[in-house]
């Protein structure tokens, strides 16, 4: 079974600092693709960033960057010079054929 | 577009009463997903539709549950029952089939709907 690991269901972060949060995975399927996911309090998903696991090289997007580790089944989201509009819950997801796993989430709290 | 689009956005219903929630997915996506969310135990996948068509309703918690997909621009969910237990966020997404399958290029969601069963 498809399964996915968020270890720090909180972190905190400075304005301006840089914050990773960890996301672990476990599939048998060969060929699928990671997302990190933000929900805001306005409770909208909004899709951060996308990797597909047959590329070596890591995702970016502005300021969201994703360290992917294959072998160790690891997808981690970087998030630079952090901003107040990031504060959100962060979910990381697995997907193959149809369906996306879901990690339960890492509440991000960035301070003034 | 204007995305999937979710109603009501909040809902409140005493118990036992029925509940009905209602879906518009993307034009041209064919996949559609039914997911709920709470502070416990995060997004859950309750069922979801290939062309209209349940593929997986394993996710689905009760009898008292039930989802259609009468045509392509249109899905419910349906409570009937509703039990205090059944207060969550319901959310709706959907996906284009990709080369890979639809999973491979994410979903678009819904802005939930907010449930409160008292």
């Amino acid at each position: 079974a498809q399964t996915v690991t968020q270890s720090q269901p909180e972190m905190s972060v400075q304005e301006a600092e840089t914050v990773t949060l960890s996301c672990t995975y476990d599939t048998s399927e060969s060929d699928y693709y990671l997302f990190w996911y933000k929900q805001p309090p306005s409770r909208q998903m909004i899709l951060v960033i996308r990797q597909e696991a047959y590329k070596q090289q890591n995702a970016t997007e502005n300021r969201f960057s994703v360290n992917f580790q294959k072998a160790a089944k690891s997808f981690s989201l970087k998030i630079s010079d952090s901003q107040l509009g990031d504060a959100a819950m962060y979910s990381c997801y697995q997907g193959g054929s149809e369906k996306l796993v879901f990690g339960k989430g890492t509440k991000l709290t960035v301070n003034p | 577009d204007a995305g999937v689009i979710q109603s009501p956005r909040h809902e409140v219903t005493e118990m036992g009463q029925e509940v009905t929630l209602r879906c518009k997915p993307i034009s041209g996506h064919d996949y559609l997903f039914w997911y709920r969310q709470t502070m416990m135990r995060g997004l859950e996948l309750l069922i979801y539709f290939n062309n209209n068509v349940p593929i997986d309703d394993s996710g689905m918690p009760e009898d008292r549950f039930s989802a259609k997909m009468p045509n392509a621009s249109f899905s419910t969910l349906k409570i009937q029952p509703s039990e205090p237990r059944d207060s969550a966020v319901y959310f709706c997404a959907s996906s284009a089939q990709g080369r890979r399958g639809s999973a491979n290029y994410g979903y678009t969601f819904g802005s939930g709907t907010r449930l409160t069963v008292v």
